[in-house]
């Protein structure tokens, strides 16, 4: 059955900090994997990585992909409380996405 | 651009009436698809479409339908609403069906007594 893991299920961290968000997978027709952030509402879009290896940043987050080992890792860096958020580990299965439980960051001051 | 709406924000249903949540967007986007979120679950996707007139099962689609008559619209219908419905329902759309960067509805917030 196919499934996307997603550690820790929370986190506190203060100010400036740097965190490490995990996500692992086991699913048939991999096509991409996803990082969305959600905070009170819907869901935004963070990066989409496709290819092993590759890392993706914008500003102080970045992601990396291996697809040998079925995971992913998304990184925060000086962390600020606006990043208080739940972030989602998708993976797209050709039209399917099946998501993860999600991690809740909370970033203290 | 409105980008993806969804009506209504709230709905309180008896067990086993039917209603039907509503899915717009106006970005020309060929990808809509419906998802459910429960507490500590994540998302999970109900049914999605590629194009107008094409839908198709994700997840989740037992209870559930949907429609893909025009590009803009992608309304899902439940048919005899369950208590295992209650949950947020969110719509999302993207630019064609290998993009993946979706953008989301605000949601709608439906309980099921």
């Amino acid at each position: 059955e196919d499934k996307v893991v997603q550690s820790p299920l929370s986190l506190v961290v203060h100010e400036g900090d740097t965190v490490t968000l995990n996500c692992s997978y086991e699913v048939t027709n991999f096509r991409s994997l996803l990082w969305y952030k959600q905070e009170k509402k819907a869901p935004t879009f963070l990066f989409m990585l496709t290819s092993s290896g590759i890392e993706k940043k914008s500003g102080r987050l970045s992601s990396i992909l291996d697809k040998k080992e079925l995971f992913s890792i998304l990184n925060i860096t000086a962390t600020q409380t606006g990043d208080s958020a739940v972030y989602l580990c998708a993976v797209d299965r050709n039209n399917d996405m099946r998501f993860g439980a999600g991690t809740r960051l909370t970033v203290k001051p | 651009n409105a980008g993806v709406t969804q009506t209504p924000k709230f709905q309180v249903l008896k067990t086993g009436q039917s209603m039907t949540l509503q899915c717009a967007q106006d970005m020309n986007h060929e990808y809509m698809s419906w998802y459910r979120q429960d507490p500590g679950m994540g998302l999970r996707l109900i049914h999605y479409s590629v194009g107008a007139g094409i839908t198709d099962q994700g997840e989740v689609p037992n209870g559930y339908n949907v429609s893909r008559s025009t590009t803009e619209d992608f309304p899902l219908r439940l048919l005899s609403a369950a208590p295992s419905q209650t949950s947020v329902y969110f719509c999302a759309s993207s630019l064609y069906s290998g993009n993946r960067e979706q953008y989301f509805g605000p949601g709608t917030r439906l309980t099921v007594t």
